[in-house]
């Protein structure tokens, strides 16, 4: 049973701070790996899009990376700003189709 | 372009009661997933429709059923409601589930 952990649970950081959150997973045989943003009581908003072929995608200030063999992604933000706090949450799908999601990571960033 | 499109916002139901939830996919997508989060917790797998049929199921009751649409749309039937159902139902779409998914903005349910 494939399982992820995200690595801090939540995260303050000064604005203008890079960060970095970080995802790993038991089973390395996943097909994609996408990383999402929540806001309170909201959906998820898709950031980035890993296929399993890929080592990396970019997005304007974000960058995520992932290492299968290792069972680990992890989220870069550079130059953070208060409109980034929000819950992070990695979610990858292996043989079938079903996205497995972390818990997430909470952050805040401060003025 | 219009994303995943979910009905109602916000509801609030009896134990014992039954719900229906709606899904409207992204254009050009033809596959819709369900997706329970409660509070403070990652979104866990409900189950996902392709063609019509339900194609993939999570570690959910028979009381979580559903259905999907000839124009790809959806719904999510809960029966017997319990107080440990509510939680923020969250409807996903992709195309054959290989290029990533697009969420709607969910559900509140409240059950009380």
């Amino acid at each position: 049973k494939q399982e992820v952990t995200q690595i801090p649970a939540a995260l303050s950081v000064p604005e203008g701070e890079n960060l970095v959150l970080n995802c790993s997973f038991t089973d390395s045989a996943i097909y994609n790996l996408q990383w999402f943003r929540q806001d309170p009581g909201k959906g998820l908003t898709s950031l980035l899009l890993i296929q399993s072929s890929q080592r990396e995608q970019t997005s304007g200030r974000l960058n995520a990376s992932l290492d299968k063999s290792s069972g680990r992604s992890t989220l870069y933000i550079a130059a953070s700003q208060p409109g980034d706090s929000a819950t992070y949450l990695c979610a990858l799908t292996g043989g079938g189709n079903k996205l497995t999601f972390g818990t997430g990571t909470q952050l805040k960033v401060e003025l | 372009d219009a994303g995943v499109t979910q009905s109602p916002t916000h509801l609030i139901k009896t134990r014992g009661q039954q719900v229906t939830l709606r899904c409207s996919p992204k254009s050009g997508h033809d596959t819709v997933s369900w997706y329970q989060q409660a509070l403070g917790q990652g979104p866990q797998f409900i189950f996902q429709y392709y063609e019509e049929e339900e194609r993939q199921r999570g570690n959910f009751p028979d009381r979580f059923s559903g259905h999907q649409f000839p124009n790809y749309s959806s719904e999510l039937n809960v029966n017997a409601l319990l107080l440990g159902d509510s939680a923020l139902y969250l409807c996903a779409s992709s195309f054959g589930g290989n290029y990533g998914y697009t969420f709607g903005s969910g559900t509140r349910l409240t059950v009380v």
